[in-house]
């Protein structure tokens, strides 16, 4: 069965830090993958997106992902977390070639402080 | 360009009524589905729908109904309401067969009572 899990319910980090948000799947076959981030009383915005090629995608705001096959795994990483970052944090898989279904984690909560 | 469009924003039920909550999206896209977010369980798929006319069941389907009359209308029904309802409601519509992510509304708070 599909399934997405986000181990980390929720993180707190100091503004200027590092970030990595872990994200591991099962799927039958490899997957379309998807980071969305959420702000407060908001709907989901797609940070980037995983389909081929390059296991190291770049998307908005500054974050990237990595693909990491052997792992089930697309870890969402910031270099330098500013305080607008705090937000919930999706990541969702979806079958390739298709659109029609997609599978969330339930979600990391982000809090920067200063 | 208004992207996918819910309303209402907030609704107040009481248990046995039922409603519709409207989606709209103007990206002539094919692919549009409803979700429902509840506090730790993430975003869970309700109903989705591939084109006008075809619309399937989700994880959650048990209480809801929809119906694709037109590419840019999904609406979702709740056929008689139940305190277990109450959740945030999610449309997203995306474009194409290649499943580039899905654009969300910004959401239909539902109390039910």
């Amino acid at each position: 069965a599909q399934s997405v899990t986000q181990p980390d319910i929720h993180i707190t980090v100091s503004e200027g830090a590092s970030l990595e948000l872990r994200c591991n799947y099962s799927y039958g076959a490899t997957p379309y993958l998807f980071w969305y981030v959420q702000s407060p009383g908001q709907g989901l915005q797609l940070l980037l997106k995983y389909f081929s090629g390059d296991t190291l995608v770049q998307g908005i705001k500054g974050f990237e992902a990595e693909f990491k096959r052997s792992q089930s795994s697309f870890n969402l990483r910031k270099p330098s977390v500013h305080w607008s970052d705090a937000a919930e944090y999706f990541c969702a898989v979806g079958p390739p070639n298709t659109g029609n279904q997609f599978y969330f984690g339930t979600g990391t909560s982000l809090t920067v402080i200063p | 360009n208004a992207g996918v469009t819910q309303t209402p924003k907030f609704q107040v039920l009481k248990t046995g009524q039922s409603m519709t909550l409207q989606c709209a999206q103007d990206m002539n896209h094919e692919y549009m589905s409803w979700y429902r977010q509840d506090p730790g369980m993430g975003l869970r798929l309700i109903h989705y729908s591939v084109g006008a006319g075809i619309t399937d069941q989700g994880e959650v389907p048990n209480g809801y109904n929809v119906s694709r009359s037109t590419t840019e209308d999904f609406p979702l029904r709740l056929l008689s309401a139940a305190p277990s309802q109450t959740s945030v409601y999610f449309c997203a519509s995306g474009g194409g067969k290649f499943n580039y992510g899905y654009t969300f509304g910004s959401g239909t708070r539902l109390t039910v009572v």
